[in-house]
């Protein structure tokens, strides 16, 4: 059973507009959360990430948002650019007493258009 | 640059081949990760070694041997594998392994045939 869903496989939106991919989480124990993307042909790289601790995070043009009762996120990229087309990933983690890696989303596929 | 390196980026092989994947990590991590992105399936986790120590075998067949000498360097053996194991390769590091972020690698885009 899929613990992160990203319901959207893909997204499309025009340059200069606000992007909003949205993630959804199953598990209660997920206490930090991270958004990669991915270009074809590499690995997926970091982009943002928020504690449960905090409802909101910003970094630039990327705004990740947080609402535990809902156990939802979402990223926001305001103004979208056309190097933002790619592949992004929701991903999560749960507090443990070793490595056990990140949970990911199927991802959504951003296309921005000009 | 990532910082983390794999090789080959693609790779053949036949049912009864015997082949690796070799993974390296610049960046001084004490934590690598394995894992699989199969078409529509989300990334799923398959092996965890932290500090050397394998900490995380998420129900891999055994025709998939994870070998860690040290922690820059991450291998994963492949034997007598089936097509449906045609699939991207991804290897990530993280600092010390505990809910951090991942750097991952480019990738191995395996084809069984």
């Amino acid at each position: 059973d899929q613990q992160v869903k990203q319901n959207s496989p893909s997204l499309s939106v025009q340059e200069g507009r606000i992007s909003i991919l949205n993630c959804d989480y199953t598990n209660s124990m997920f206490d930090y959360f991270l958004w990669y993307k991915k270009y074809p042909a590499e690995g997926p790289t970091f982009l943002i990430s928020i504690s449960s601790i905090k409802d909101k995070n910003e970094d630039g043009r990327f705004t990740v948002f947080l609402n535990k009762s809902a156990k939802h996120l979402s990223l926001h990229i305001v103004p979208s650019q056309p190097g933002d087309s790619a592949v992004y990933f929701c991903a999560a983690s749960a507090p443990g007493g070793g490595a056990d890696g990140l949970t990911f989303g199927k991802g959504t596929h951003l296309i921005i258009q000009p | 640059e990532t910082g983390v390196t794999q090789t080959p980026r693609h790779l053949v092989m036949g049912m009864t081949n015997k082949k690796s994947l070799k993974c390296e990590q610049h960046l001084g991590h004490n934590a690598m990760y394995w894992y699989k992105q199969s078409a529509k399936k989300p990334l799923e986790l398959m092996f965890v070694y932290n500090f050397k120590e394998q900490t995380e075998n998420n129900s891999v067949p055994s025709r998939f041997s994870p070998e860690c000498p040290n922690s820059s360097h991450l291998f994963l053996h492949l034997h007598t594998l089936q097509p449906e194991d045609s699939a991207l390769y991804l290897c990530a590091s993280s600092q010390q392994g505990y809910n951090e972020k991942l750097f991952f690698g480019s990738g191995t885009q395996l084809s069984v045939l």
